[in-house]
């Protein structure tokens, strides 16, 4: 079965560095791009950015360029998302999920997901 | 960049059925997928690019695309059909593709 298993919930102070994990099973986790997708409270779902974990190659949204570093370790089939400095816009669930379908990305969809980790900042 | 445009809520009587579109300028030239998200849950697909149902999805569960607008349709909705709704695609318009999503649609089970 394909699954991926986040690191569980954190509370942070802000200013406070944070870096989560998306552990990947049951398939060649250097074969598919992991994606990143934040969800604030009662709001939908956003983008934040994706990587190949067979090279490495990341690509971030616009709106999260500059503020979170995604990176992986495929030895361990894991994918991370990490902040230096986080702020209470920073409280959100973050979800990782397989970003399925091929390695050009356009016709992509995310699937399976993780169960997500809440994160929460405040001071 | 372009945007994935859903209606905010849909409501429908069990046994009715219901259709959630999402609107979309590339969406002629790319594929859209759909994901339910029910209340304390991570999302799950339930279609693929735009009519393609993975398995374990019940059948009542189907994908359209039209133009610039994709419809997701539930036939006999269940009770358990209640959920939110996000539609997601590709935005191939800058320098390297970027993922959009809708901004999701609350199905109301009546």
């Amino acid at each position: 079965e394909v699954q991926l298993v986040q690191s569980g919930t954190e509370v942070k102070k802000p200013g406070e560095s944070l870096k989560m994990s998306c552990k990947g099973f049951g398939y060649s986790f250097t074969s598919h791009w992991i994606g990143w997708v934040r969800q604030m409270p009662g709001k939908g779902l956003e983008w934040m950015g994706i990587i190949y974990p067979g090279d490495s190659e990341t690509r971030y949204s616009p709106s999260f360029q500059g503020q979170v570093i995604i990176s992986a370790d495929k030895s361990i089939s894991t994918a991370y998302l990490q902040w230096s400095n986080l702020k209470a816009s920073d409280t959100a669930i973050y979800y990782c999920a397989r970003f399925a379908g091929g390695t050009t990305v356009v016709s992509n969809w995310f699937d399976p997901w993780g169960q997500g980790t809440l994160v929460t900042v405040s001071s | 960049s372009y945007e994935l445009t859903q209606p905010p809520s849909v409501s429908v009587s069990p046994g009715q059925t219901a259709r959630i579109t999402c609107s979309g300028d590339a969406l002629p030239k790319q594929y859209a997928h759909w994901y339910q998200q029910k209340p304390g849950q991570a999302p799950v697909m339930v279609i693929y690019k735009d009519t393609e149902r993975p398995s374990g999805i019940p059948e009542r569960f189907s994908g359209s695309s039209s133009g610039t607008t994709v419809t997701l349709t539930i036939s006999g909705v269940q009770a358990e059909d209640e959920a939110d709704y996000y539609c997601q695609s590709v935005d191939t318009s800058g320098s390297y593709p970027h993922v959009l999503f809708g901004g999701g649609t609350k199905l109301t089970v009546l």
